[in-house]
């Protein structure tokens, strides 16, 4: 079970927005910056948003991403059949030294 | 072009050692950490560890301190991550990433399939 609670599944129809959550504690979301990865099929993860609300160069400002308090969130708009896949929120955690946690995963269904 | 190119899969029994790598190119290896990710089959992705490879620093999850180690040779641009002793349970695809900061993987291996199996 993760430190990171992801939403195991999440879904919208073409053109729809859809939001992500991720819930942590102090130690980790509520102290530090948050990340959040997409993962096609049989590919390896692929970066969407870093420090919380910041995209990396060539991902669509289709992406966003927000944090408060002890949560955070993706949000997809204008959402296409090629969002279908895996989404994982990512963060470090203060605690036994400090290291990176990741959310469960949420897997991302369009209609 | 940036690149992170790993080594290929791997068939092992329980109990064999293991040494796996990633190699970087196309930019200044030295100051970017590279870090490893594991992902079971079928599960979500799990951060194992990270190094500096200017300095070796080199910090570990909980989960997986002890458990595999973590080292790098700047000569060759490449990082590892080996076993001494597999387990079934070590089964799965191992990625290495870069990151400019501890927190935040930018660009990824391709992945290494360990299959444990007697």
């Amino acid at each position: 079970q993760s430190v990171l609670t992801q939403p195991p599944s999440a879904s919208g129809t073409p053109g729809q927005m859809v939001t992500i959550s991720c819930s942590g504690s102090s130690s980790n979301i509520g102290d530090n910056h948050v990340s959040w990865y997409q993962q096609l099929p049989g590919t390896a993860p692929r970066l969407l948003i870093y420090r919380n609300n910041q995209r990396p160069s060539g991902v669509p400002d289709r992406f966003s991403g927000s944090k408060s308090g002890t949560s955070a969130s993706l949000a997809i708009s204008g959402l296409r059949s090629e969002d279908e896949t895996d989404y994982y929120c990512a963060v470090w955690d203060d605690s036994l030294s400090g290291h990176v946690v990741f959310g469960g995963g949420t897997k991302l269904t369009v209609l | 072009e940036v690149q992170l190119v790993q080594s290929g899969a791997e068939v092992k029994k329980p109990g064999e050692s293991l040494k796996i790598s990633c190699r970087g190119s196309g930019y200044s290896f030295a100051h970017f950490w590279i870090g490893w990710v594991r992902q079971m089959p079928g599960k979500g992705l799990e951060w194992m560890g990270i190094i500096y490879p200017a300095d070796s620093d080199t910090r570990y999850s909980p989960s997986f301190q002890g458990q595999v180690t973590i080292s790098v040779d700047k000569s060759v641009t490449t990082a590892y991550v080996q076993w001494s002793s597999l387990k079934a349970s070590d089964t799965a695809i191992y990625y290495c990433a870069r990151g400019e900061l501890l927190d935040t993987f930018d660009m990824w291996g391709q992945g290494t399939v360990v299959t444990v199996s007697s």
